[in-house]
């Protein structure tokens, strides 16, 4: 069964630093959706992305995130300078349209800012 | 806001069908019912979904009331692996992105 895969598993890094989240999508998929779950509260929406670029981008995602495709498959999340309230789990999404269809998720990047 | 009301927590008994409720009274006539959940220590997985007719897959089965209000996801036969967070998310909320709430706890008894 086709899924989409991400890395790292588990990031630490220092505050302040750039981490890039990475994720291979399932290879027909055309839309993609970076969401995040703070320990122990809800998943929220952060950006979805199409036809290389952003479609919807929610409040938490402001000028420290950025998203993209650099090589046409794998797509990534950056956070310029982290802060101790980013760290979270961050879930890659990917579908075939943009609408009530099914989105396929990742196992998702642990992030841990210190 | 996810603008659905699901139970906190509901408790099954292996091998016995669980209907897990969910409210949705202001719903609009095009959006969607989804449900999704997610298994301890990873992402969210899709169940099913539908609009306004009861839809069945390998999954689960989802029954939504006839004025839409409500829906109903039945898992036949629960398992110790059907343990998990379930969410019911109205679709499509401002675009394509998934609105969670909180969702229900399901624990599965042995």
């Amino acid at each position: 069964e086709p899924e989409v895969t991400q890395t790292p598993s588990h990031q630490v890094t220092q505050m302040g630093q750039e981490v890039i989240l990475r994720c291979v999508p399932i290879s027909n998929h055309l839309y993609f959706y970076w969401y995040r779950q703070i320990l122990g509260q809800k998943v929220e929406f952060l950006v979805s992305f199409y036809n290389n670029e952003i479609s919807e981008k929610s409040e938490i995602f402001d000028d420290q995130f950025s998203v993209e495709r650099p090589d046409g498959s794998n797509f990534t999340l950056k956070i310029r300078s982290t802060k101790l309230e980013d760290s979270a789990m961050y879930f890659c999404a990917t579908g075939t349209a943009s609408e009530n269809t099914e989105a396929f998720f990742g196992q998702g990047t642990r992030l841990t800012v210190v | 806001d996810a603008k659905t009301t699901q139970p906190n927590s509901m408790e099954s008994n292996e091998e016995e069908p669980v209907h897990l409720p969910c409210n949705h009274s202001t719903i609009s006539g095009t959006d969607y019912i989804h449900w999704y959940r997610q298994l301890p220590s990873q992402g969210p997985e899709y169940v099913i979904h539908g609009l306004t007719s009861n839809v069945n897959n390998r999954m689960a089965s989802l029954a939504i009331a006839e004025d839409r209000k409500s829906s109903t996801l039945i898992l036949h036969r629960a398992t110790l692996r059907d343990a998990a967070v379930y969410y019911c998310i109205r679709g499509p909320e401002y675009g394509n992105k998934l609105v969670f709430g909180a969702g229900t706890i399901l624990r599965v008894k042995s």
